[in-house]
Formats: structure tokens, C-alpha cells, sequence
């Protein structure tokens, strides 16, 4: 009766490849995150989906690509992922996008090796 | 851009204490969210709040939504040992063309000795 789970919880891979996470919510929730927690842990917005339609870009490169095929899913693509990629990356959701609290998952630990 | 400061970045403290840290913005905020995170897990929601002056508690939590809707505390008290984590301030400028925009502060960890 996991709210937001994330697949996988652990991702190592090599710098170059390709590589997908998968994000749900079973909150009926509009609104989805991703977010990337860098070493020093700070959080940051990379991007938003608002029942399936993108709203929020924060200058992600565009090796990155989120895909939303239905409001419970929010999934992220990262081709030729590189070595400053390595990162944990949450997914959340709330709500609607105004005034609504954001609950994460537990996160997917990158590492490029 | 915004910034959100967040102070003390750490705090040793012993079983007992009481704990507290703030959250300072160049901007208004809208709303005001707590949250912790501990290792291997996601941010957990502690507190929100939504009005200026706003004084909500939580158990052994309490935080306040600063008049000037540019600050926040978080207090604990009484803490024990499994207050430990990461503790995050994040602001909501809360319009629309914000579109739910979330400006964290950089953690305040907290460490607990018996």
C-alpha cells in the first residue's frame, strides 16, 4: 500500500548508457515530481506533470525526459548518462500544483560508474 | 534566484534537549512545508502551513509561518534518539504560474546522543 513508489531502488550503470525509472502513485493525486538530490543532499526540481500535460522544465538537459502516460505515472529517461548524473532521484506528488503538500518516494540512488 | 537559507546546517545535541532551526527567504512564500528525511528513505511531511503567523504542532514538533511570510521555524522538543535525520524547510510561492514549485533549504541534521 506503498503512496509513491519508485523502480529501482538502486541503478549502477556505466557512463553512456541509456536508463529509465519508473515512478507511481495510488494517492489520486494530478499532479507529479521529479526531483534530484545531489552528494551534499540538497534537493531540486527538474520537472512536473499535471494530469499528463508538463508544467514545470528547470533547464534539465535534454539527455533527460520524463514521460507521464497516465496521471498515476510519472517515468524518467536518461540517455548517455554521465558521470555528474549520479545523484538520488525522487519522485512525488500532491494534489493539484497550488498550495498542496508533496509526498516523495524513497528515491533511486544513481551511480555511473 | 530564490534562495532559502536554513540554519544551524547541524546540531549535536543530547537525549532531552530541545532543537530548533529556521528558514529565512529573499521571497514571500505562500506555504511553508517541514519535512525529514532519514537514510535510504525519502522526505517525510512533518508540518504545513499555509498562513502567516500560523502556529501548528505536530506531537513533539512545532512551526511557525513568519509574519512576514519570509520565515519559518521548526522546533523540537523533548528530542530522543530516533529525531534523528535530515530536516528540510521548503517554500511555496503557492500561484499559479508557480505551477507547485518547491525552494528547499539545504538541511538541518540533527544528531541525538543518548
Amino acid at each position: 500500500d506503498t503512496a509513491v513508489s519508485q523502480t529501482p531502488k538502486y541503478l549502477v550503470t556505466q557512463m553512456g548508457n541509456d536508463k529509465s525509472i519508473k515512478c507511481e502513485q495510488n494517492l489520486g493525486h494530478d499532479t507529479m515530481y521529479w526531483y534530484k538530490q545531489d552528494s551534499k543532499k540538497f534537493l531540486k526540481i527538474m520537472f512536473s506533470y499535471n494530469n499528463k500535460e508538463l508544467i514545470i522544465n528547470e533547464t534539465v538537459p535534454n539527455r533527460f525526459s520524463p514521460k507521464s502516460p497516465d496521471k498515476a505515472h510519472l517515468n524518467l529517461h536518461i540517455n548517455s548518462l554521465e558521470l555528474g548524473d549520479s545523484a538520488v532521484y525522487f519522485c512525488a506528488s500532491s494534489p493539484s500544483t497550488v498550495n498542496q503538500p508533496q509526498h516523495f518516494g524513497d528515491g533511486t540512488r544513481l551511480s555511473i560508474l | 534566484g530564490q534562495q532559502l537559507n536554513q540554519s544551524p546546517q547541524s546540531m549535536f545535541i543530547q537525549e532531552g534537549e530541545d532543537v530548533s532551526m529556521n528558514c529565512t527567504s529573499s521571497s514571500i512564500f505562500n506555504t511553508w512545508l517541514w519535512y525529514k528525511q532519514e537514510p535510504g528513505e525519502g522526505p517525510v511531511l512533518l508540518i504545513a502551513l499555509y498562513k502567516a503567523g500560523e502556529l501548528t504542532s505536530n506531537g513533539r514538533l512545532t512551526a511557525q509561518f513568519g509574519i512576514t511570510r519570509k520565515d519559518s521555524f521548526l522546533n523540537i522538543s523533548a528530542s530522543i534518539p530516533s529525531d534523528v535525520g535530515i530536516y528540510f524547510c521548503a517554500g511555496q510561492r503557492g500561484t499559479t504560474d508557480s505551477w507547485g514549485k518547491l525552494q528547499f533549504g539545504a538541511g538541518t541534521q540533527v544528531v541525538v546522543t543518548p
